[in-house]
């Protein structure tokens, strides 16, 4: 059972490139979640799909863009890379409803340069 | 929006001691999850506890919801328990909202 994947789990970038980020879940969740960590500091969410077809921003939008392909398939877009991106996101999913769980992703490190 | 704070920020114990973290949040909440970051950075989730008392071998969790904090229990520390512990709380229906954590460490 893979849970949540994503890829890369590592990239480095040069300022002004473009990258996506992809996460696909099979646990056949409804929401799907992008989260950034940056060094000594919880997780800030940058945007959410609360089921296929919608997607919201969070607290941390700015610079990113998201893509819900498929109920299975959440992808984040970095269209122009700053070094105020280089961080560590998350993938995760949940089932809808507050009596559920959310599970991440093993994490992608990025590093802008 | 709704804050969450957790504290201590770092702790350090010696093995086999017991510790309690602490998690407030601003408002009412109907779903709390505890999680560890082990040092590898993965996300492990502990507890879903939007109220009462749950037990999970060395660790326990309560969350009394009418006083908008949940407390995490971890008896008899190993090593392995070091990381980053995590709550986090649902806003509205789909938002999770973390707090910064307390990252303990466990020495031999």
């Amino acid at each position: 059972n893979a849970g949540v994947t994503q890829t890369p789990k590592f990239q480095v970038l040069k300022t002004g490139q473009s990258m996506t980020l992809q996460c696909a879940q099979d646990m056949n969740h409804n929401s799907m979640y992008w989260y950034r960590q940056d060094p000594g500091m919880g997780l800030r969410l940058i945007y959410y799909s609360a089921s296929e077809g919608t997607t919201d921003k969070g607290e941390v939008p700015n610079g990113y863009n998201v893509s819900r392909l498929n109920k299975r398939e959440f992808s984040l877009r970095l269209e122009s890379a700053a070094p105020s991106q280089t961080s560590v996101y998350f993938c995760a999913s949940s089932a809808s409803g507050a009596g559920n769980t959310i599970y991440f992703g093993e994490g992608s490190w990025l590093t802008v340069v | 929006g709704i804050q969450v704070e957790q504290s201590p920020p770092d702790l350090i114990l010696q093995e086999g001691a017991n510790s309690t973290l602490r998690c407030n949040f601003s408002d009412s909440v109907n779903n709390l999850q505890w999680f560890h970051q082990n040092p590898w950075g993965q996300l492990i989730n502990l507890f879903y506890i939007p109220s009462g008392t749950k037990q999970n071998g060395r660790l326990s969790a309560t969350t009394v919801a009418t006083e908008r904090y949940s407390l995490l229990y971890i008896s008899s520390s190993q090593t392995t328990d070091s990381g980053v512990y995590f709550c986090a709380v649902l806003s509205g229906t789909y938002k999770y909202i973390f707090g910064t954590g307390t990252r303990l460490k466990v020495l031999a």
